[in-house]
């Protein structure tokens, strides 16, 4: 399995500010995607990162919103800018990673609050 | 796009019951994955599925994947409190090779085990 981290793993947040969100990987891996899951819902895919290539985003999804940076095999970040009450939820990011690279795993969330 | 449902959409059971958990897609499964979550928490994967008729057991969980690749199960044997927590199946969005990409997943199946 792939050992993944995500800080801060909560925040509390005012209207109108951004927030930057860390995803580390123990090892390289090619893919990268960012979850998010609102409260009482099921999970629902941002953007996936690709290390060397501007992210792809999900309808419903934009740059602007949620710029990602990906500068390297192991590590990347995903801003909720201009963050209003319905961006709280957690997000989560999870790399495909395994023998084969097809098993996806998740890092730990980090639950955002926006008041 | 594919749609996945779960059923049922939750679950409460008395510790020592077996019980089983369904995930159906309107398209063809590719890289089927199982995954747990506790609440407000990341997701912690369970095991994955590629071919028809496949079948993965770890501890007192099994999953199988049918013939067809259209539906898949997940058993649980001799439930224990430690096997609460919601249960989500993700289906990958390419046809395999080296990734199945991006995860749609279902809405999740909460599991309450009574001691």
């Amino acid at each position: 399995s792939a050992v993944i981290s995500q800080k801060p793993s909560r925040d509390i947040c005012q209207r109108g500010t951004s927030l930057t969100i860390q995803c580390q990987v123990d090892s390289q891996v090619t893919m990268m995607f960012w979850y998010r899951q609102q409260p009482g819902q099921s999970l629902t895919l941002i953007a996936t990162a690709n290390q060397g290539s501007e992210a792809t985003y999900e309808s419903g999804f934009v740059i602007d919103k949620f710029p990602i940076s990906r500068p390297n095999l192991t590590f990347s970040t995903l801003t909720v800018s201009n963050m209003s009450p319905e961006d709280s939820s957690i997000y989560l990011c999870s790399v495909e990673r395994g023998f084969s690279y097809n098993e996806q795993f998740f890092g730990p969330g980090t639950r955002l609050t926006v008041l | 796009s594919q749609e996945l449902e779960q059923s049922p959409q939750s679950l409460i059971v008395q510790e020592g019951k077996n019980l089983t958990i369904n995930c159906t897609s309107s398209k063809t499964l590719y890289g089927l994955y199982w995954y747990k979550q506790k609440y407000g928490e990341g997701l912690i994967f369970l095991m994955m599925l590629q071919k028809g008729g496949e079948e993965k057991s770890h501890e007192k969980i099994t999953a199988k994947l049918d013939e067809k690749k259209q539906q898949s199960s997940l058993h649980i044997t001799a439930s224990q409190p430690s096997h609460a927590g919601i249960y989500l199946c993700g289906a990958g969005a390419n046809a395999g090779g080296t990734s199945y990409g991006k995860l749609t997943f279902g809405q999740g199946t909460i599991l309450t085990v009574h001691p």
